[in-house]
């Protein structure tokens, strides 16, 4: 069974920087890129961005470039979602999924002064 | 860019009666693996989505019957053929390549 574990919830400070990771078992973390979406409070999700863990090979939203970094880790089978210059508009529940049909539990990420 | 968008963006359905959702997106979503790469998910509240359809009509793992799905090209359809209370909630179709997102559609039971 697919199984993503993501790390606890954030709080940081507007210009802060946040890292989430995300802890898969259950499948050879090489076979499938690992995405991270963005859900608002209140709002629908947003695909922010994929790693392929085979080569940490990433690919990023426009709207994130600049801002975001993923990475993926095969010694541990963990992949990670680095976001800098927080705003608070990014105050979000940050969600890791692999193969369309596995997903993280959801790492909610407040930013405030 | 791809942009999906969904109809209606909530619908309220009597238990047992049918609910659809449309799904119309900007561009033909056949890819050149032959595959049409449209996803419909369910999200309850306070958790993340669950995959219910892939590749436009296939049901995923331990779906019920009641889900199916249908369409080609740029116009997508999920179909509840008859609605129980567990399947409230908002309703999102989804593109493959990078993961764009409908806006959602919340089903009232």
């Amino acid at each position: 069974e697919v199984q993503l574990l993501q790390s606890g919830p954030e709080i940081k400070e507007p210009g802060a920087s946040v890292t989430i990771s995300c802890k898969v078992s259950g499948y050879n973390f090489t076979d499938f890129y690992v995405h991270w979406v963005k859900q608002a409070p209140g709002k629908g999700l947003e695909w922010m961005g994929l790693v392929d863990p085979t080569d940490g090979e990433s690919d990023y939203a426009e709207r994130f470039q600049g801002r975001i970094t993923i990475s993926a880790d095969t010694s541990t089978d963990t992949a990670y979602m680095q976001l800098s210059g927080l705003r608070s508009d990014d105050t979000a529940v940050y969600y890791c999924t692999v193969a369309l049909s596995g997903w993280g539990q959801g790492t909610l990420v407040t930013v405030s002064s | 860019d791809i942009v999906l968008t969904q109809t209606p963006l909530s619908l309220s359905v009597t238990p047992g009666q049918p609910a659809s959702i449309s799904c119309r997106s900007t561009q033909s979503l056949l890819h050149s693996d032959g595959e049409t790469h449209l996803y419909w998910y369910l999200q309850r509240p306070g958790q993340p989505p669950q995959l219910l359809i892939y590749e436009v009509s296939s049901r995923f793992s331990g779906v019920p019957e009641r889900f199916s799905g249908s369409g080609s090209g740029t116009d997508f359809t999920l179909t509840i053929s008859r609605v129980e209370a567990e399947d409230a909630g908002t309703y999102y179709c989804m593109q493959g390549l990078h993961l764009t997102f409908g806006q959602g559609t919340k089903v009232e039971i």
